[in-house]
């Protein structure tokens, strides 16, 4: 069974302070998917990136960057310089790969962060 | 990117009465679609999964009876909230994936939050 653990419940800031939000997977699948969302108060989920198992590579967008480490399981999210608009649940989610190969097989959810940033 | 839009987007009932959700795909063709339901300060649990013109395929411990799904086009889910009680009080969204969005990912609808009195 696919399990996500995200550790830390709430996390609050100060605004421009630098926020990582740890992510632990478990699988047994040799093809799999992570994902990072955002749900601001609204409620609907805003996609911040996709990773397949294969790729390791670190990515930078902004102010946002993803550590992901296959040896510990882990796909970690940091915000630089985070800023009150940053305030939001973050998600991620963990999809096995569908029957045709692709990503969007079942997503598994972490129970969320709860990130406040303050000015 | 893909749209995808769920109707309506809040609705209160009574209890008893049974409620249906939309979810369309707007610019593409959702050959999946899934269903999640989200309690307050909770995270996303998927319900069941549906492929277009096939019975939907529900999580353990997801009454099929109680919540019905039917995907008869590729642009259209529908979830049936049936004799729905307060417990079911609850923020329902849906996913959709298929041809002519990018394979990168679901695309989520806005969700729908559902009131039982």
């Amino acid at each position: 069974a696919q399990k996500v653990t995200q550790a830390q419940t709430e996390i609050s800031v100060v605004e421009k302070e630098d926020v990582t939000l740890d992510c632990v997977y478990e699988t047994r699948d040799t093809t799999y998917y992570l994902f990072w969302y955002k749900q601001p108060p609204s409620g609907e989920l805003v996609f911040l990136i996709r990773r397949n198992s294969f790729d390791e590579q670190n990515e930078i967008s902004g102010r946002y960057s993803w550590n992901f480490q296959k040896s510990t399981s882990s796909f970690n999210f940091t915000i630089t310089a985070s800023q009150v608009v940053d305030s939001a649940v973050y998600f991620c989610a963990l999809s096995e790969a569908s029957a045709g190969g692709t990503s969007y097989g079942k997503l598994t959810f972490g129970q969320g962060t709860i990130l406040t940033v303050h000015p | 990117g893909a749209v995808v839009s769920q109707h309506p987007s809040r609705v209160i009932c009574k209890s008893g009465t049974s409620v249906k959700i939309e979810c369309r795909s707007l610019d593409f063709q959702a050959t999946t679609m899934f269903w999640y339901r989200q309690f307050p300060k909770q995270s996303l649990m998927l319900m069941a999964t549906s492929n277009e013109g096939s019975k939907a395929t529900y999580e353990q411990g997801v009454e099929k009876d109680k919540f019905l799904i039917n995907h008869a086009s590729l642009t259209l889910s529908t979830l049936t909230v049936t004799s729905a009680h307060p417990e079911d009080s609850s923020f329902y969204i849906c996913s959709a994936a298929g041809t002519g969005a990018s394979t990168d990912t679901q695309y989520f609808g806005p969700g729908t939050r559902l009131t039982v009195l």
